[in-house]
């Protein structure tokens, strides 16, 4: 079973949409985040969340929003879709307790987004 | 603020020739150091990790990367590429205590000549 499973895969829409990016995971793991993947494959997060806390980058665009219906989930919504949006999402998931902030993160495969 | 820099960008060696890939960082305690591996269509994978100890970590697919904290580096090295690690490396930080806070290097992408 996947650990951790983004959908859709790829995603093509036209500026100006509304659109959602959903993350699961199955692994039972408080935290779980968001990063976008550019053109150059530079990875940089966007939002951290556990059923405590949302920490969000602060240069993230208030346009991006994360929705967590469960501790499972963490779903990206996008308003107003602009042209530089376009790129891989990647979310991910770690157990991250205090006691051991070493946990490793666990990363689902990317939706690759790309905007007309 | 923590940064992660990877000096080269493309790397590409023959299949059985060592490999060393490069990693520093900057960050003022001693910071959490991964190395992940990011194969075509698929999603990140760890490779190995450091946050204490012997500073040779011994990881995956016969990977082991060295941290050296007067450097700040964690280089990631295998003795023999096989075509199969043709792929793009991260090196990433974690820079506070609770873990949150990824920084990933901008990646380096290795091709392995036949």
């Amino acid at each position: 079973d996947t650990a951790v499973s983004q959908t859709p895969k790829y995603l093509v829409t036209q500026m100006g949409n509304d659109k959602s990016i959903k993350c699961e995971q199955n692994l039972g793991h408080d935290t779980m985040y968001w990063y976008k993947q550019d053109s150059k494959k530079f990875l940089k997060i966007m939002f951290s969340y556990n059923n405590k806390e949302l920490i969000i980058n602060e240069t993230v665009p208030n346009r991006f929003s994360p929705k967590s219906p469960d501790k499972a989930h963490l779903n990206l919504h996008i308003n107003s879709l602009e042209l530089g949006d376009s790129a891989v999402y990647v979310c991910a998931s770690s157990p991250q307790t205090v006691d051991d902030p070493t946990e490793t993160q666990y990363f689902g495969p990317g939706t690759r987004l790309l905007v007309l | 603020a923590q940064s992660v820099t990877q000096p080269d960008i493309h790397i590409t060696v023959s299949e059985g020739a060592s490999l060393e890939l490069r990693c520093n960082y900057s960050y003022g305690a001693t910071p959490y150091l991964f190395w992940y591996v990011q194969s075509p269509g698929q999603g990140l994978q760890l490779l190995l990790k450091y946050f204490s100890g012997d500073t040779l970590v011994q990881g995956i697919k016969g990977f082991e990367a060295e941290f050296k904290r007067s450097q700040s580096s964690f280089n990631l090295r295998k003795p023999s590429v096989h075509w199969s690690d043709a792929a793009e490396y991260f090196c990433a930080v974690v820079a506070d205590n609770y873990g949150q806070n990824f920084v990933f290097g901008p990646g380096t992408r290795l091709s392995v000549l036949p």
